[in-house]
């Protein structure tokens, strides 16, 4: 059984830092791309981050955090990180986890999800 | 503002037929990427629905269904049930000048009445 579990939100400052983790099991973890996908309060999801396999391992960021944000991975732990830096209200959201089906996530689906974390960024 | 735009919201009866729709351009849907269904509850983990734009993964009632066409897909849901209440998000791809990403719609709320 498809297993991922987030930790690490909280509650963090503006300005602040954070690094989330997704503790996956029940599948070969190296063999498939990950993200991270949020959801604001009262707001529908919004993709964050992708680490993907092929290429030698690629990353890609939506706008709202790139060069904030740095997804990375340990395959020999089966976790995905997303480390956080430069926190801001907006950023506020609980952040899932998700599986890609393939290696890749160009034009893939999202076969599993996590049950998410919760980030609050407030002074 | 999202990508791709869904209905707020979507009601029917026990028994009914509902439709969600989800429009996109010629950089996403229009440019031949698929679409994908979540269905999502508040505090749980979102389920893949649909997938690859009419494939309904294993454990998915064949209820649903979905449909894509030029630059739109669509959600069905016939039979409803009361457990069906929930928030359903498409999904698919856009490319620009700047790369390429992920995207979804702003979600729908279906209420079973």
């Amino acid at each position: 059984e498809v297993q991922l579990l987030e930790s690490g939100g909280g509650l963090v400052q503006p300005g602040g830092s954070l690094r989330l983790s997704c503790a996956a099991s029940g599948f070969t973890f190296s063999s498939y791309a990950m993200s991270w996908v949020r959801q604001a309060p009262g707001k529908g999801l919004e993709w964050v981050s992708t680490f993907s396999n092929s290429g030698g391992g690629s990353t890609s960021y939506a706008d709202s955090v790139k060069g904030r944000f740095t997804i990375s991975r340990d395959n020999s732990k089966n976790t995905l990180f997303l480390q956080m830096i430069s926190l801001r209200a907006e950023d506020t959201a609980v952040y899932y986890c998700a599986k890609c089906s393939g290696g890749s996530c160009y034009g893939d689906r999202f076969d599993y999800w996590g049950q998410g974390t919760l980030v609050t960024v407030s002074s | 503002q999202s990508v791709l735009t869904q209905p707020p919201s979507v009601s029917g009866a026990p028994g009914q037929r509902v439709t969600i729709s989800c429009t996109g351009s010629s950089s996403n849907i229009g440019a031949g990427f698929d679409v994908h269904w979540y269905q999502h509850l508040p505090g749980t983990a979102p389920k893949l629905l649909i997938y690859a734009n009419s494939n309904r993964p294993s454990g998915v009632p064949d209820r649903f269904s979905g449909s894509k066409s030029g630059t739109s897909a669509s959600l069905a849901i016939t039979g409803l049930q009361a457990e069906d209440e929930a928030d359903y998000y498409c999904q698919s791809y856009d490319t620009n000048l700047s790369g390429s990403y992920v995207v979804f719609g702003g979600g729908t709320k279906l209420t079973v009445l």
